[in-house]
């Protein structure tokens, strides 16, 4: 089955810093999507990614889907306390049942002070 | 508002207990999923339902089973429950958007339950 690698597993930053982290699929996806998961939260809906190459910015978050449609990232530009959580991606795939999505193990990212 | 609600955010259960886990959604959709989340693994989809009274097999079903009687409601069902289901349950819901302009998945808070 569809397999979705997101890399690293963890991640620490001085406050201030950039952070990226990279999800990669086994198969080619017809979109990907960016979760974020507070410390002792529920996943939360960021950004979709449809179209080969995308680009789209969200403040200090930028998205890319790469132009294979099987790889992306997320890139934070000088991270701030309110950044720390988890980071997951989610591929939907070309074939396969409507709406399914398969989520990557996630970034957990601590920002310090 | 958009809202997703489980049943109970903690629950502790005996080995071979059968356990119902709840979930309401109050936006009409269409789809509703149960995931497991561990760490180091990341959400793990068990069971989805596209549609009242059906249901389609995740990656992980074994030991589960669901059931969808209402649009709103997708219960999981632990059959005998064991100790290596202990985990965090989280239920989300998506609408079925006329060419797939936003899969959005809404999650509810979660529930943790504890196998002794």
């Amino acid at each position: 089955g569809q397999q979705v690698m997101q890399i690293p597993q963890y991640q620490h930053v001085q406050e201030g810093e950039d952070f990226t982290t990279y999800c990669n699929s086994s198969t080619t996806l017809s979109n990907i999507q960016w979760y974020k998961q507070r410390p002792g939260g529920h996943p939360v809906f960021l950004i979709q990614l449809v179209k080969s190459g995308e680009v789209k910015k969200q403040k200090r978050l930028t998205f890319q889907f790469g132009e294979a449609k099987k790889n992306s990232s997320l890139h934070i530009t000088a991270t701030q306390t309110t950044d720390v959580g988890t980071y997951f991606c989610a591929g939907m795939p070309v074939r396969g049942s409507a709406r399914q999505l398969t989520f990557g193990s996630g970034t957990q990212l601590t920002v310090l002070p | 508002d958009v809202k997703v609600t489980q049943s109970s955010r903690y629950l502790v259960k005996r080995t071979g207990e059968k356990v119902f886990l709840e979930c309401v959604q109050d936006m009409d959709h269409e789809n509703m999923f149960w995931y497991r989340q561990d760490p180091g693994l990341g959400l793990r989809l068990i069971y989805f339902s596209y549609d009242v009274k059906m249901k389609e097999k995740g990656d992980i079903p074994e030991g589960y089973s669901v059931s969808r009687e209402k649009k709103e409601r997708f219960s999981l069902i632990l059959e005998s429950a064991s100790t290596n289901q202990t985990s965090m349950y989280l239920c989300a819901s998506s609408p079925n958007v006329p060419g797939g302009s936003s899969d959005e998945q809404y999650f509810g808070p979660g529930t943790r339950l504890t196998v002794t």
